[in-house]
């Protein structure tokens, strides 16, 4: 099955900056990567994902890039708000039927 | 538009007591839909998924089971829970395998 690993496990970053999150997949089949976001004490929410037919995709101040050969996936939140500041996880599919592994999560802090 | 509800917010619930966890759908016909467990803010675990009414399969063995009486109506239950059972649990939903998943608000059970 679908392992997936996510890296840094917390990430504290100061306003403006960057921040990027990496996750690795080991299913070379794998062909669709949400990434999602949540705030404290509410469900996640999907705020970019990828195929595997494209290696970048990007929306305002977010992108996503994948490396189908390394089998890696990564977040990239550029000029970084407090509101950016959650736990962020990324995801591949397990199966055909929609099932999602995901990683660990990644708890963003943006100080001002 | 779509929306889902899951109800309750929290709970805190003596061991041995059943359990009953309700998660709705609205705005779609015959979607997927999934039972997640979440501890300590991180990690989400797939516990219960459904590709229609009476089609559950299991992720995870253990003290919970699940049910599907109505196309857009999930419930998760136990008859005594556990300690262990604690957590914040999370329903979802997709249209189609390898789409967006959307995520209810989640419950915050403390079995006590």
């Amino acid at each position: 099955g679908e392992n997936v690993e996510q890296h840094p496990s917390t990430l504290s970053v100061q306003e403006g900056d960057s921040a990027v999150i990496k996750c690795t997949y080991s299913d070379s089949a794998s062909n669709y990567f949400p990434w999602y976001k949540q705030e404290l004490g509410k469900g996640p929410q999907l705020i970019i994902d990828i195929r595997s037919n494209v290696g970048e995709k990007k929306d305002q101040r977010i992108a996503v890039t994948l490396n189908k050969t390394a089998k890696h996936f990564s977040l990239h939140i550029t000029e970084t708000q407090p509101e950016d500041s959650a736990v962020y996880f990324c995801a591949a599919p397990r199966d055909s039927w929609g099932k999602l592994q995901f990683g660990a999560g990644t708890q963003v802090v943006v100080t001002p | 538009s779509q929306t889902i509800h899951q109800w309750p917010a929290t709970l805190v619930q003596p061991v041995g007591s059943p359990l009953s966890l309700e998660c709705t759908v609205e705005g779609t016909s015959n979607p997927n839909l999934y039972w997640y467990r979440q501890a300590a803010g991180r990690g989400l675990q797939l516990l219960f998924y459904s590709i229609g009414i009476d089609q559950i399969s299991s992720e995870v063995p253990q003290n919970l089971s699940a049910s599907r009486p109505q196309d857009r109506q999930f419930i998760l239950s136990s008859k005594k829970l556990l300690l262990s059972d604690s957590g914040f649990y999370l329903c979802a939903w997709t249209v189609n395998p390898n789409t967006e998943a959307f995520f209810g608000q989640g419950t915050r059970l403390t079995v006590v």
